[in-house]
């Protein structure tokens, strides 16, 4: 079936560290590719998105490309701040015959002064 | 400004209660969708609605229903069959284009943090 997997957290870096948070998927047809941004107390918020293979998502300092020889969407940013501190989820949308988008189970980001 | 509304943003209910949690957007969106997340955890899909006077059933609907006679507005309830309705509600919306399932992103409100005392 479909579904995203990510990796899991917590995830507790430095700050200006480099950042990874992997994501690969499964789906039919030629699915959307998202990450969304919650922080705490709050919804979600889309931080990027791709449609097609190659495509490459870019928002605030963090991009994704989507992958489709590897089923990939990894989340990176060369230089974290604090004030990315928040859960991170993965997404897909627009799977053969489906009408809805299906999260990841989120990352927690943690970044340390 | 465009955006969904949810309110209110902390509700209480008595264990027995059915109690109906308000989404509302203004973004003239087709589609609008309900999920539950608990703590530490990911989103699971309790209700949708592609058009107005229709809705499915998502991954979790026992207990919970819904009602979708305008296009603004997607109200959840929350029934007393509900074994364990504390958690964070969250209200989405998007508008696939004609013709497609959802490719595009949805749009999230704020949430309502629902607990059972």
């Amino acid at each position: 079936g479909n579904s995203v997997t990510q990796m899991e957290g917590p995830v507790t870096l430095s700050e200006e560290a480099f950042l990874t948070i992997n994501c690969t998927y499964t789906a039919t047809g030629y699915p959307s590719l998202f990450w969304y941004v919650q922080y705490p107390g709050e919804g979600l918020q889309l931080l990027l998105k791709a449609t097609k293979a190659d495509d490459k998502g870019s928002n605030k300092g963090f991009e994704a490309t989507y992958r489709k020889e590897t089923t990939s969407f990894h989340l990176e940013k060369g230089s974290v701040q604090v004030s990315d501190s928040a859960v991170y989820f993965c997404a897909l949308s627009g799977f053969a015959g489906a009408s809805k988008i299906i999260f990841g189970s989120g990352t927690r980001l943690s970044i340390r002064p | 400004d465009g955006g969904i509304t949810q309110s209110p943003k902390y509700l209480f209910r008595k264990e027995g209660q059915n109690v109906t949690l308000s989404c509302e957007q203004n973004l003239n969106h087709d589609a609008m969708y309900w999920y539950r997340q608990d703590p530490g955890q990911g989103l699971r899909l309790i209700y949708y609605s592609q058009i107005v006077n229709d809705f499915q059933k998502g991954d979790i609907a026992e207990g919970y229903s819904v009602s979708r006679e305008k296009k603004e507005s997607f109200p959840l309830t929350v029934t007393s069959a509900q074994k364990n309705p504390t958690a964070f509600y969250l209200c989405a919306s998007s508008k696939p284009p004609p013709g497609q399932s959802t490719r595009g992103e949805q749009f999230f409100g704020p949430g309502t943090r629902l607990t059972v005392l």
